[in-house]
């Protein structure tokens, strides 16, 4: 079955960077763009980006444009996402998900936290 | 942008039904049928239960359905069960290569 798991979570500091992973089974992962998609604790869901299946292809929402990169390995089955320069309100939980029709979210990780805290 | 407009909270009793409604503009939800929603339990990842507005993923049952008309798209869950209660969200393209999500809203089961 479709499994994803997001992992690199942790505390940091403001103005630092982390990197988080998105491991994926379960499907041809080099078929399929992946979505990144952000909530913040007790709030709404926030998408964040998209990936295409080659990698080649990347969209990312305003809020993150020139912090936040994305980049795939499909040799690994792997998705990551570098987040750098951050801040207090990029604290979240970070999921990945498998794209269905371009713009659907169809199989979702269990998140990964991140949180910027002195 | 600004997250499309969902009510913050709505509630039913079991069997009865609830509409949640997402309000976009002409330039996401209005312009475009690539409207999805999400349900999410209280700790656990959202799940996909309707895409192109009105369709619905193997395995969701058949009470939950989508409409949409004009800017505003809609969910409605008939026949309510308890573990129906969870926060629901919208989802709209909007072009340029982006979604965007409503705010959420929170069912309550009573």
């Amino acid at each position: 079955q479709v499994r994803l798991v997001e992992s690199g979570g942790g505390v940091v500091q403001p103005g630092r960077s982390l990197r988080l992973s998105c491991a994926a089974s379960g499907f041809t992962f080099s078929d399929y763009g992946i979505h990144w998609v952000r909530q913040a604790p007790g709030k709404g869901l926030e998408w964040v980006a998209i990936i295409s299946s080659d990698g080649n292809h990347k969209y990312s929402a305003d809020s993150v444009k020139g912090r936040f990169t994305f980049s795939r390995d499909n040799s690994k089955n792997t998705l990551y996402l570098q987040l750098n320069s951050l801040r207090a309100e990029d604290t979240a939980v970070y999921y990945c998900a498998k794209s269905l029709a371009g713009w659907y979210l169809g199989n979702w990780g269990q998140g990964t936290l991140v949180t910027v805290s002195s | 942008q600004s997250a499309l407009t969902q009510p913050r909270s709505v509630s039913g009793s079991p069997g009865q039904s609830v509409t949640i409604s997402c309000t976009g503009t002409s330039n996401d939800v209005g312009a475009y049928n690539y409207v999805s929603w999400y349900q999410q339990h209280p700790g656990k990842a959202p799940k996909f239960m309707i895409y192109d507005v009105t369709k619905r993923p193997s395995g969701v049952p058949d009470r939950f359905s989508g409409s949409k008309s004009g800017n505003t798209a809609s969910l409605t869950i008939s026949g309510l069960q308890v573990e129906d209660e969870a926060d629901y969200f919208c989802c709209s393209y909007t072009g340029n290569d982006t979604v965007m999500f409503g705010g959420g809203t929170k069912l309550t089961v009573l």
